[in-house]
């Protein structure tokens, strides 16, 4: 089967670094995605990585191995409002794209 | 530019109710999915239009779901009969080529008691 693993709840500091951590199992791949969402919200896109390496988007940076099926998304200098769940996504191909389920961040003052 | 609109933004029937969600897209976007979220777990993948075809419908749990979009604009996900089982946040999103970015709703709360 399919599958994406990362962990169901981490909790950081302001102002720390936190990194969530992805491992997938999938049938095909094109690339992984993060998503982040507020309680109540939509899913928010962040970033997207077709290639190994790090993708550096303001504070936050995606990183990619597809060697090692594996994944990450880096948040620096957190912030009270980056408290949310993120979703980790791959693109599998034929345009169908599977989620994660979710790492809930809390961020603490 | 408008976002992906849903609705309702929740719903809570009785078992064996017909409940039917509505997703209007990004205008233009061809590509249109239907997920649901249960709670604590995956978002987990329905179906996926290209304009009014379905081009993945692998998701759907039985026949209870049934998932149009006529014109290839706004689609409706329609349960019927409803099982408690299908309580979840039912999520749409649209992009425009498939292979970038998915821009979300906001989510459809569905309660079956």
């Amino acid at each position: 089967g399919q599958s994406l693993e990362q962990p169901s709840e981490v909790t950081a500091v302001e102002g720390a670094i936190v990194q969530i951590n992805c491992t997938y199992q999938t049938s095909g791949f094109y690339g992984l995605s993060w998503y982040q969402q507020h309680d109540g919200g939509a899913p928010t896109f962040l970033s997207y990585n077709a290639l190994d390496g790090l993708e550096e988007t303001g504070r936050f940076s995606s990183f990619l191995s597809r060697s090692d099926s594996y994944g990450y998304l880096l948040l620096q200098e957190l912030q009270m409002k980056d408290s949310a769940s993120y979703f980790c996504a791959v693109h599998t191909g034929g345009f169908k794209t599977i989620f994660g389920a979710g790492t809930r961040l809390f961020v603490k003052a | 530019e408008a976002g992906v609109t849903q609705f309702p933004s929740h719903s809570v029937i009785e078992k064996g109710q017909t409940v039917t969600l509505r997703c209007d897209p990004i205008s233009g976007h061809d590509n249109l999915y239907w997920y649901r979220r249960v709670m604590g777990k995956e978002i987990k993948f329905l179906l996926h239009f290209v304009k009014e075809s379905k081009q993945d419908e692998s998701g759907m749990p039985n026949n209870r779901f049934l998932a149009e979009r006529t014109g290839g604009t706004y689609s409706t996900l329609k349960v019927q009969p409803a099982e408690l089982e299908d309580s979840g946040v039912y999520f749409c999103a649209s992009s425009e080529t498939g292979s970038d970015g998915y821009t979300f709703g906001s989510g459809t709360r569905l309660t079956v008691v």
